[in-house]
């Protein structure tokens, strides 16, 4: 069946410009999770939903930082007014309640 | 200091060799997800286990709740097993942050034919 798919897979913009990050999970997941690896760093949290519940956005850096996840199904990160140090790669990972996540290939963001 | 800490950062090896990563954390965790990423690869979770022991192939993962420590093995390394390997937690911690994964900063595992 198909994974989790992420488009687009790279995307450069100018600082400052808005940028949207779209999500496909594995379907019937109840789980999705934003994530974000910065060059030479590590894994950095930004959001989850789970079902109907209220999100966790407590890994946004900043108000810039938005989500959303439309019919329990696919989900767009965006991003505004990019700055530089927002480029990193951008992961989504679906899951079936809390059971194991299956990560998708990523976004590629270069703020330039 | 981190909630979640990996030991060793980098690791070389020799094919064949017998390998381990280490994981311990500070807090109160509902499951410890051990994950791989290749160069320039996605990420492929290898285990998510709460106690106990899991065994896949070559790979084995352990967690010790009490001590708050896991450990990945690798038995028979080959040069493929070439990865990152990440260790994350999920807290017990009730509300909407149950969910949430807190990532180690991941080793970097080498094996040389």
């Amino acid at each position: 069946g198909a994974g989790v798919s992420q488009s687009p897979s790279n995307k450069v913009t100018e600082k400052g410009k808005d940028v949207e990050l779209r999500c496909d999970p594995i379907s019937g997941h109840t789980a999705l999770y934003w994530y974000r690896q910065s060059l030479g760093q590590g894994l950095e949290f930004l959001i989850y939903f789970q079902g109907n519940s209220a999100p966790d956005k407590s890994g946004l850096p900043s108000d810039r930082f938005s989500a959303e996840r439309t019919g329990g199904s696919v989900s767009t990160l965006t991003i505004q007014r990019t700055q530089q140090e927002d480029s990193a790669v951008y992961l989504c990972a679906s899951s079936f309640f809390f059971k194991e996540q299956f990560f998708g290939p990523g976004t590629r963001l270069t703020v330039l | 200091k981190n909630e979640v800490e990996q030991s060793p950062q980098n690791l070389t090896a020799q094919e064949g060799e017998f390998i381990t990563i280490n994981c311990s954390y500070s807090v109160g965790i509902s499951a410890l997800h051990w994950l791989q990423q290749h160069p320039g690869g996605g990420i492929v979770s290898l285990f998510m286990l709460s106690s106990g022991k899991k065994k896949h192939g070559r790979l084995i993962a352990t967690i010790n709740i009490q001590e708050k420590h896991s450990s990945l093995h690798i038995t028979a390394s080959h040069p493929r097993d070439s990865a990152v390997y990440i260790c994350a937690v999920r807290s017990n911690a009730g509300g909407t942050s149950y969910g949430k994964l807190t990532f180690g900063q991941g080793t970097i595992l080498t094996v040389h034919p």
